[in-house]
């Protein structure tokens, strides 16, 4: 069955990158979406199709997907974008599933 | 603004059966191009899909949980419902109601509802 593989953390200087992967199988030809969770909350949908921003998302969310890893980055990161992060696919054989998820620490 | 609010018992006993409600509210759970999904977290984990229903009744289930799982929906109470079966403390989580985009394929869920904990002990 499909799987999909993150980074259990990320830590992170304010104003610097975070980069958060999610690995799979040929994941570059699917659509990945990706899910905010901070402690207590709902998920939050901060990137959808790779690279799409819901309205509301700030502009330092972005996406990326290509072959076997998908990438959300977090530029110029804040005290509140600590939280968890999640992966999130549609595989027609092994049907939604979401990634292990990523704990983002801001240092 | 669409909003979704899960309802149901926040306990139930082993074996027995786990039933929750999801109410749209804002909108039509009608609407074409949107599913509406359930999603459950274990606490201290990660996120699990059950399944998902379009208003016409169309389903889909996770393969490791569908022998246990109906999901249906009612379109005059703007209202879509879970049923999880035979239910073992291994089925303790939050579980979140979502609506979810599904245009050529079941994408991603956006908004959420804010979740509620079922705990499965006798």
């Amino acid at each position: 069955s499909y799987v999909l593989t993150q980074p259990p953390s990320v830590s992170v200087a304010p104003g610097q990158t975070a980069r958060i992967t999610c690995g799979g199988n040929n994941i570059g030809s699917k659509s990945v979406h990706w899910y905010q969770q901070k402690p207590g909350q709902a998920p939050v949908l901060v990137v959808y199709d790779d690279s799409d921003r819901p309205s509301g998302i700030p502009e330092r969310f972005s996406g990326s997907n290509s072959g076997n890893t998908a990438t959300l980055t977090i530029s110029r990161v804040e005290a509140g974008d600590e939280a968890d992060y999640y992966c999130q696919v549609w595989d027609s054989s092994s049907d939604l599933l979401f990634g292990t998820g990523t704990k983002v620490t801001v240092l | 603004q669409l909003q979704l609010q899960e309802s149901g018992p926040g306990l139930v006993k082993p074996s027995e059966t786990l039933s929750l409600t999801c109410t749209v509210s804002g909108g039509s759970i009608s609407s074409s191009s949107y599913y509406w999904g359930w999603i459950r977290q274990p606490p201290g984990k990660g996120l699990e899909w059950i399944g998902s229903i379009y208003y016409s009744g169309s389903t889909y289930y996770n393969p490791s949980l569908k022998s246990r799982v109906t999901i249906s929906v009612d379109t005059s109470k703007n209202q879509f419902s879970l049923k999880l079966s035979s239910v073992t403390a291994a089925d303790t989580a939050v579980y979140y109601c979502a609506r979810q985009e599904a245009v050529a394929a079941l994408n991603w869920f956006d908004p959420w509802g804010q979740g509620t904990l079922v705990t499965v002990s006798s």
